[in-house]
């Protein structure tokens, strides 16, 4: 049973340039949240998709969209690049539960963006 | 708003201590709490999660957390450390917001084990 996955591993790339990295959730789920994590630091939420809309956004600006194709995996675009973008960017999938309650988000490997 | 702190950002422990790492919350309503353990180079591992049924939870490694409301704690224990141990560990908290739910996390504690 695959994991979540991500991709590329590692990126570089210069400012102003545009980014967009993908995920596949973990078989079965269908909820996919995004986290940026810089150095040293613990995750920050970016947003979060479910049913191909996004259905929550953290204190991210505009520069930072996504996108949930039917098969439920999931691009994040990033525009305009910043050298503060600089970081681990983690996809997480998870199963909404029927009944409420929390659903465990289960992360992939990460994609290292470098913006020089 | 939903937070956790984590006491100590680094934690250093000999092999075969006990290792303790410290977590409180702040919730509004009764929490989600997850404690996430991240190797070099790699993307977060559940390692247990209290979801409001017992308050002594039990992961994986030999990792356990207990809930204690009273003093808004999760704190994370391991009675043995072994050298394997040594990662960075997140304590989380789940913020539920028109039915999603995100994630929470503190600064994080990086735990070396000494030989």
């Amino acid at each position: 049973d695959a994991g979540v996955t991500q991709s590329p591993t590692h990126l570089i790339k210069t400012r102003g340039q545009q980014v967009t990295l993908r995920c596949s959730p973990k078989s079965g789920h269908d909820t996919v949240s995004w986290y940026q994590q810089a150095l040293g630091q613990g995750p920050q939420f970016i947003f979060q998709y479910y049913e191909e809309e996004e259905r929550q956004r953290g204190n991210f600006p505009d520069r930072f969209s996504g996108h949930q194709f039917p098969n439920y995996s999931s691009e994040l675009n990033v525009n305009a690049l910043l050298l503060g973008d600089s970081a681990l960017y983690l996809c997480a999938s998870s199963l909404v539960l029927a009944g409420g309650g929390a659903d465990t988000q289960y992360f992939g490997p990460g994609t290292r963006l470098t913006v020089l | 708003a939903q937070s956790v702190t984590q006491l100590g950002s680094h934690v250093s422990v000999s092999e075969g201590a006990l290792v303790l790492l410290r977590c409180n919350y702040s919730s509004s309503v009764p929490p989600y709490l997850f404690w996430y353990v991240q190797y070099p180079n790699q993307g977060l591992q559940l390692l247990l999660k209290y979801t409001s049924a017992a308050t002594l939870v039990k992961g994986i490694n030999g990792f356990e957390a207990e809930f204690k409301k009273s003093e808004t704690s999760f704190h994370l224990t391991k009675p043995s450390a072994h050298m394997s141990d040594a990662a960075e560990y997140f304590c989380a908290v789940s913020d539920i917001v028109r039915g999603a739910q995100k994630l929470v996390f503190g600064q994080g504690t990086r735990l070396t084990i000494n030989p």
